[in-house]
């Protein structure tokens, strides 16, 4: 079946370093992937979206590239900062139906 | 600003106890969803509606229950609250467009003891 697997946490960096959050999908047909991040004490929200392959989401700063070839969708940042520390869920929606498939998510720490 | 609202942000109640969490959006949307969230386990969808009085399984419904009388708001009822139900519950609303934007709630964590 379809399926998200991303890089287990916790992730810690220090300031302004770089970041690459690991997400790769089992999907068949022509999923439409995505980022959550979900800050503490709060529910998920969207980060950001791709729809079709070599799409590139962004926003706050973070990119991410769907690359159809490796079946991936990368979470990058070049310089993250202490209020990026959260946790983050990479998913995906395939056209078959609208239940949207999760990663288990990766909690990320930045410290000062 | 839209917004999904959850009834209770904290609840404790005793195993056996019946227990419901409401959530509410003011988007119009048509579909609903109820999930679970757990350390090392992810989300995991509990049930989903799509329409008024419409519900449907998602990948963990034992133990639980919905109810969709009003398109905004969309219930999930725990008939005898177990140990093993303690968790964070999060609620989430979306178009019928298929977009996979949800729009989510701040969550309900519940401990039963």
């Amino acid at each position: 079946g379809d399926s998200v697997t991303q890089m287990e946490g916790p992730v810690t960096l220090s300031e302004e370093a770089c970041l690459t959050i690991n997400c790769t999908y089992t999907a068949t047909g022509y999923p439409s992937l995505f980022w959550y991040v979900q800050y503490p004490g709060e529910g998920l929200q969207l980060l950001l979206k791709a729809t079709k392959a070599d799409d590139k989401g962004s926003n706050k700063g973070f990119e991410a590239t769907y690359r159809k070839e490796t079946t991936s969708f990368h979470l990058e940042k070049g310089s993250v900062q202490v209020s990026d520390s959260a946790v983050y869920f990479c998913a995906l929606i395939t056209n078959r139906d609208d239940k949207i498939i999760f990663g288990k998510g990766t909690r990320l720490h930045i410290l000062p | 600003d839209v917004k999904v609202t959850q009834s209770s942000r904290y609840l404790v109640k005793r195993t056996g106890e019946k227990v419901f969490l409401e959530c509410v959006q003011d988007m119009d949307h048509e579909n609903m969803f109820w999930y679970r969230q757990d350390p090392g386990l992810g989300l995991r969808l509990i049930y989903f509606s799509y329409d008024v009085k419409m519900k449907e399984k998602g990948d963990i419904p034992e133990g639980y229950s919905v109810s969709r009388e009003k398109k905004e708001r969309f219930s999930l009822i725990l008939e005898s609250a177990s140990t093993n139900q303690t968790s964070m519950y999060l609620c989430a609303s979306t178009s019928g467009a298929r977009t996979g934007e949800l729009f989510f709630g701040e969550g309900s964590r519940l401990t039963v003891l």
